[in-house]
């Protein structure tokens, strides 16, 4: 099946700062990627959906000058999390379609925790 | 607002026993789809249903789909403890080609004993 990667896998940083997360369809193109999050124990939650070379959109209650989406090309979206705090510490997963299939693919996910 | 239901939440089942999921949701859809997650990882797709009635086996799973009804059921046959992990469906909506924003039901932690 299509991979999707993700990095880093675990990222540390301290309340304030900011953190970049790579989203990258590995072998296939896709024109639209997501962003979940999800915290221990509980279900994904979509946070945007981001569009190659367009605005990403957020879903209700998603801070968009938080969350910073970039989709620059057709293989990779970003997504910053700007001036993090405790409360951003999450597990964030992307995930993407190829163009010729319904199947969605999830990346590995990124642990991260700020302190 | 799309709301999507798993039950059981959780289910502790001994091996070689069969056991049935279920997932229901509350607005029209074709798009369904099943993962697993394993702690500390992410998604692994098992299987996406697509119109009514479909039905994918692989395995010693079994998924369904009754759009009608607004259901879908992962079932397990002669369970074994490698089945043991987090067992997710979501509902696809707003469709882009092939690409879907997924809602997520609440999850079913299935563990099976010897």
């Amino acid at each position: 099946g299509a991979v999707v990667s993700q990095h880093p896998s675990r990222v540390i940083c301290k309340s304030g700062t900011s953190v970049k997360i790579e989203c990258r369809s590995l072998d296939f193109q896709a024109t639209t990627m997501f962003w979940y999050r999800q915290f221990p124990k509980q279900s994904l939650m979509l946070m945007a959906t981001s569009n190659e070379g367009s605005k990403a959109t957020y879903e209700q209650g998603v801070e968009k000058d938080k969350f910073l989406i970039n989709h620059a090309s057709l293989t990779l979206s970003t997504l910053t999390v700007t001036s993090a705090h405790p409360e951003d510490s999450s597990f964030y997963i992307c995930s993407a379609n190829s163009l010729e299939s319904y199947e969605q693919y999830f990346g590995p996910g990124t642990r991260l925790t700020v302190t | 607002e799309l709301k999507v239901e798993q039950n059981p939440l959780f289910l502790s089942m001994q091996e070689g026993k069969n056991y049935t999921i279920y997932c229901n949701y509350s607005t029209t859809s074709d798009r369904l789809y099943w993962y697993r997650q394993d702690p500390g990882k992410s998604l692994e797709s098992l299987f996406v249903l697509l119109s009514n009635g479909a039905v994918k086996q692989e395995g010693r799973l079994m998924a369904s789909l009754d759009t009608k009804a607004r259901l879908s059921t992962l079932h397990i046959t002669a369970a074994v403890h490698d089945l043991s992990a987090t067992y997710f469906c979501a509902v696809g909506h707003w469709g882009s080609g092939t690409a879907s924003k997924l809602t997520f039901g609440t999850g079913t932690r299935l563990q099976v004993t010897l």
